[in-house]
């Protein structure tokens, strides 16, 4: 299994708070990608990395911020957490933009109330 | 522009009998095609991956999917299903060598009747 962790895993908060969520690879991968997954959507992309201080946007990333200081983290940020973003977030990395396999974290549920 | 579209959100099979899951897909671009596999409280995990090599690609578990350009299919089979193989299910496209671009299906949900 790739060395992937998520945390927290589970997260329950109110509107408005500011939510950080952690993805730590152990796989020196260069590339790092956060995805949100919700019921009849499949998983969307909201921010990806290339590399250290490097970052992009995805499909949906209004509300969210991504900061990448270290080649083995990624962190995603909810500067202010709103109820549509209730959703399980999923971490993943690959070797390269060229092979398209990507391997996954467990995932984090954030519940916002 | 890029697409996927997987017909059924859940297919209900019997142990033993074929498993057919279908994806279509839509590239302006030679795509590479993947399946991947979501089991209960899991992150997604690679099942196989279509690259414009052999149309018939073999994954793990015995299952396989064959690109069909002229259908733009890249549906997946297994001649005989277990209960193991109880999962979601998401086909993904993405056009040649961009893994930033990959898009996902929505997902179509496995059953598996004793």
């Amino acid at each position: 299994d790739a060395g992937i962790t998520q945390s927290p895993r589970h997260k329950v908060t109110e509107t408005g708070t500011p939510v950080t969520l952690r993805c730590h690879q152990t796989e020196n991968h260069r590339y790092m990608y956060w995805y949100r997954q919700d019921p009849g959507h499949g998983l969307r992309l909201i921010h990806y990395s290339y590399g250290v201080k490097d970052t992009d946007k995805g499909e949906v990333s209004d509300g969210y911020s991504v900061s990448r200081s270290k080649t083995e983290d990624f962190l995603l940020t909810l500067e202010s957490a709103t109820s549509s973003q209730t959703s399980v977030y999923f971490c993943a990395i690959s070797e390269g933009k060229n092979t398209g396999e990507l391997f996954f974290g467990e995932g984090s549920r954030l519940t916002v109330l | 522009a890029q697409s996927v579209t997987q017909l059924g959100s859940h297919v209900s099979v019997s142990e033993g009998a074929l498993v057919l899951l279908r994806c279509n897909y839509s590239s302006s671009v030679p795509p590479y095609l993947f399946w991947y596999v979501q089991y209960p409280n899991q992150g997604l995990q690679l099942l196989l991956k279509y690259t414009s090599a052999a149309t018939l690609v073999k994954g793990i578990n015995g299952f396989e999917a064959e690109f069909k350009k002229s259908e733009t299919s890249f549906h997946l089979t297994k001649p005989s299903a277990h209960m193991s193989d109880a999962a979601e299910y998401f086909c993904a496209v993405s056009p040649y060598s961009s893994a930033s671009k990959i898009i996902f299906g929505s997902g179509t949900r496995l059953s598996i009747r004793p």
